[in-house]
């Protein structure tokens, strides 16, 4: 079964259209990740919650936001989506960070963006 | 310099035939190693965790020689299935971990 699940697979928006994506977890984990990967490039992290600390990567646009009501669920918010957002984006979680920590990856929201 | 180089292929090998990745890695505190497996358009999933000096799963070895900096993957006896993007994860001991952009396989019949 799977443990860390994301809703919708495939999600297509208009331009400036607001879009959330929502990410859920058996796993009881502490830390949860959103990743933006786009064709054949790497995952990109856009930010991470430790616990309910939010941590915002250095150079992730203020357009993504994100919010984890509790232990279980994690949003990704796009205020104003752009063609350039268009992307599967990829939660993840691990038990705690640091050495040894193993990420487990949902199977990702496709976002297009018209 | 990227953080994490991998050769971003395509191999294309025969059924059956050996092939090895190799990542190389610039942070010398990196602490955690791993192989991820990633289909077309789907999520990676975990192929092997590389904690000390390597270890084996079946037809899969990875190897770590931190003196260079490097990881491997081997495959033997490669399948069709195995056909995938293989991408190398390493992590500093903090709560980021850096990819690789993958290495293409493509197993041919």
């Amino acid at each position: 079964d799977a443990m860390v699940i994301q809703n919708p697979r495939y999600q297509v928006t208009q331009f400036g259209k607001p879009v959330t994506l929502s990410c859920s977890q058996t796993l009881n984990h502490n830390v949860m990740y959103w990743y933006q990967q786009k064709s054949s490039q790497a995952p990109k992290l856009l930010f991470h919650y430790y616990d309910k600390d939010f941590n915002n990567e250095a150079d992730t646009p203020d357009n993504f936001q994100s919010r984890r009501p509790n232990t279980s669920f994690c949003f990704l918010d796009i205020r104003s989506p752009g063609l350039g957002d268009a992307a599967m984006y990829l939660c993840a979680t691990s038990r705690d960070r640091g050495v040894g920590n193993i990420q487990y990856f949902g199977a990702g929201t496709r976002l297009s963006v018209l | 310099r990227k953080e994490v180089e991998q050769d971003p292929g395509p191999f294309n090998v025969p059924e059956g035939a050996t092939v090895a990745f190799n990542c190389t890695y610039s942070n010398s505190a990196s602490q955690s190693f791993f192989w991820y497996r990633q289909d077309c358009r789907k999520e990676p999933k975990l192929l092997m965790s590389v904690y000390s000096s390597g270890n084996e799963d079946g037809r899969f070895t990875a190897q770590l020689n931190r003196a260079s900096q490097y990881i491997s993957l081997l495959i033997r006896d490669s399948k069709l299935s195995d056909s995938a993007t293989y991408l190398c994860v390493v992590n500093d001991g903090t709560y980021k971990y850096i990819f690789g952009t993958g290495t293409r396989l493509k197993v041919l019949a």
